[in-house]
């Protein structure tokens, strides 16, 4: 256990559907992210939130919309995505300039 | 910005031979080399790490040299076991801040 968690593990949804994934760190971190993990592509770095101000956005599409309400949260609500959006996403926490990142275990996202 | 090439994607050897990844970088101003881990439906995790003012480092098995000249730097793994196969995935960064990944290597250790 890292300290970071990520819900749901598994997510299914057809592309009209809304729903959101959630981050949980309890490590006191300042720094959060969210990475899209694609077979045989590099981890494509999405969004960075640095006390818990968005500082990167990662010429993301709008249909991924991120929030991080306080320092130990962080979500991605997802919004009328497409079949090529189905990909492990993956939370990380880590230290501003210190450059270690702490991962969850990620939630597989299926768009139907 | 920062992109990063690594090679191979696949490379397969036998249980106490050495493994060899290497990667390279586009922005001299990258100053921080990490490597991470990931085994088959687990997270990625941190196994070594490099900054830029040192050449290279060492953490029993596992080893990493940078060339800061040449933008590149490597992962070596010696007395390679069953259990170092998963994916590894080299980064850079400037100061620690979006870290930029390589594709991965699959590495299969074969006993």
């Amino acid at each position: 256990e890292t300290g970071v968690t990520q819900t749901p593990r598994h997510l299914v949804m057809g592309m009209t559907n809304k729903k959101s994934l959630k981050c949980e760190q309890h490590l006191g971190h300042n720094a959060m992210y969210w990475y899209k993990q694609s077979a045989k592509k590099p981890l494509e770095l999405m969004f960075v939130y640095n006390f818990k101000e968005q500082t990167e956005n990662n010429s993301v599409p709008s249909r991924f919309s991120p929030e991080c309400p306080n320092s130990s949260h962080l979500f991605l609500h997802l919004h009328t995505l497409q079949p090529e959006d189905s990909a492990l996403y993956l939370c990380a926490t880590g230290h501003t300039n210190t450059g270690e990142l702490f991962f969850g275990e990620g939630s597989r996202l299926t768009v139907l | 910005g920062e992109n990063v090439e690594q090679h191979p994607s696949t490379l397969s050897v036998q249980e106490g031979d050495s493994a060899v990844i290497k990667c390279t970088y586009s922005d001299s101003a990258s100053n921080y080399f990490p490597w991470y881990k990931q085994e088959l439906g687990k997270r990625p995790q941190l196994i070594i790490d490099i900054r830029s003012n040192v050449g290279e480092k060492k953490d029993q098995r596992i080893a990493v040299t940078l060339n800061k000249t040449a933008k590149h730097f490597s992962l070596h793994i010696t007395e390679t076991q069953p259990e170092d196969s998963a994916v590894y995935f080299c980064a850079a960064s400037k100061n620690g801040n979006k870290l930029v990944f390589g594709a991965g290597t699959i590495l299969r250790v074969k006993s």
